[in-house]
């Protein structure tokens, strides 16, 4: 069974640029969640999707949006980035609410 | 005040040593999870539980509701044990609340 999906690995941007990351959750999981983790913050709740519908938003700026699709596969956007929105940004899925979490490799992102 | 407390933030051990971890929480929880993260950044979920206790080959994992209380054991440590370990709680969503974590790293 493939495990989270997450692309691209790495990405560079500048200031004032978009990016759009993608999610592949495990197949038949209906759960996407998105976190981001920096240095200074830590791991910090972005999103959470269920079967296409957003039932959560974390505490950050309308620059970051998302979206899940019909085959569960979710996308991340930030607009208009700052040096600030470099950071790790991590995917998991789940098969039900509340049960375990899977985690994808993750998205490093560098704003320069 | 972090809504989840870990304890210690860095951990230094010799190999074969006996390691915990504690997490603290303020509010009732539905589930509490702890995570492994390497470096390069990937995430491993060690256990989610609700209750009592569960064990995974070295690793056992505690809770008592009442205390509001986790703690992490690894038993015989092994330097392929050092990792980033997390503490995170859920409230009845898929939303992950997180300590600040507790960096291991083992020597032989």
């Amino acid at each position: 069974k493939a495990g989270v999906t997450q692309t691209p690995r790495y990405l560079i941007k500048t200031r004032g640029q978009q990016v759009t990351l993608s999610c592949s959750p495990i197949s038949g999981h209906r759960s996407v969640s998105w976190y981001q983790q920096t240095p200074g913050q830590g791991l910090q709740f972005l999103f959470e999707y269920f079967s296409e519908t957003q039932r959560n938003k974390g505490n950050f700026p309308g620059r970051f949006s998302g979206r899940q699709f019909s085959n569960s596969r979710s996308e991340m956007n930030v607009s208009t980035l700052e040096l600030g929105d470099s950071a790790l940004y991590l995917c998991a899925s789940r098969g039900q609410v509340n049960t375990e979490a899977f985690f994808g490799q993750g998205t490093r992102l560098t704003v320069v | 005040k972090n809504e989840v407390e870990q304890s210690p933030q860095n951990l230094t051990a010799q190999e074969g040593e006996f390691i915990t971890i504690n997490c603290s929480y303020s509010v009732g929880i539905s589930a509490l999870h702890w995570l492994q993260q390497h470096p390069g950044g990937g995430i491993v979920s060690l256990f989610m539980l609700s209750s009592g206790k569960k064990k995974h080959g070295r690793l056992i994992a505690t809770i008592n509701i009442q205390e509001k209380h986790s703690s992490l054991h690894i038993t015989a440590s092994h330097p392929r044990d050092s990792a980033v370990y997390i503490c995170a709680v859920t409230y009845n969503t898929d939303k992950l609340i997180f300590g600040t974590g507790t960096r291991l790293q083992v020597f032989p």
